[in-house]
């Protein structure tokens, strides 16, 4: 069975432009989570979806944050527009429920320059 | 709310030796506790967990784990580790009620590096 996958795997952009990263759950996961991962740290949530619609969204910025995951499978997070600080990677993550264990896909590292 | 901390960011040691990776969480609620490690360029991957139960819990590689409610702990120990378990290992908890149930909050990670 398939993993979390995530793409791209890797991005280097200027700042103030956009980007958007993509996630596919592993099949018949109801919950999605969008993690931001700042170089020696641990995840942090961003964003948590059961099907479509997203249920904790507390740690968006949404200023400059946009997640949609429209029918409930695959999810896109936005950054539009990028900032220095904004480098880090972003994982996303998968579970049957929002009580079930996670499985996180292998993350997008972002640059921005 | 829930945090945690990872007392040692990095710990070196040699292969076959023992190791320990200290974690202590805070909560106003009972919580359910987690190990995951992460290899290089690789996502989490869920290493062990305490749900209820046993304090102890053991991975299927050779870790283990204790719930220590008093110490508000859950410290990682293998007896013997190989190179193959160099890997970052991050400690996580989720709220058991309240107003965060179901929201998994990570400590800052540990580096484990394993010198033949």
């Amino acid at each position: 069975e398939a993993g979390v996958v995530q793409s791209p795997r890797y991005k280097i952009i200027e700042k103030k432009q956009p980007v958007a990263f993509w996630c596919n759950p592993i099949s018949g996961h109801n919950t999605l989570y969008w993690y931001l991962q700042n170089l020696g740290q641990g995840p942090e949530l961003l964003i948590r979806y059961e099907n479509e619609e997203a249920v904790d969204d507390s740690q968006l910025p949404k200023d400059r944050f946009s997640a949609e995951r429209l029918k409930g499978v695959d999810s896109t997070l936005k950054i539009q527009p990028a900032e220095l600080g904004d480098s880090a990677v972003y994982l996303c993550a998968s579970s049957l429920n929002h009580l079930g264990e996670q499985y996180f896909g292998p993350g997008t590292r972002l640059t921005v320059t | 709310a829930q945090s945690v901390t990872q007392l040692d960011s990095q710990v070196p040691v040699f292969e076959e030796a023992p190791v320990e990776l200290r974690c202590n969480y805070s909560s106003s609620v009972s919580v359910y506790l987690f190990w995951y490690v992460q290899y290089p360029n690789q996502g989490l991957q869920l290493l062990l967990k305490y749900l209820s139960g046993s304090t102890l819990v053991e991975s299927i590689n050779g870790f283990e784990a204790e719930f220590n409610k008093s110490q508000t702990s859950f410290h990682l120990r293998k007896p013997s580790v190989h190179i193959s378990d160099t890997a970052e290992y991050f400690c996580a908890v989720r709220a058991a009620g309240g107003t965060s149930y179901g929201k998994l909050t990570f400590g800052q990670g540990t580096i484990l590096t394993v010198h033949p």
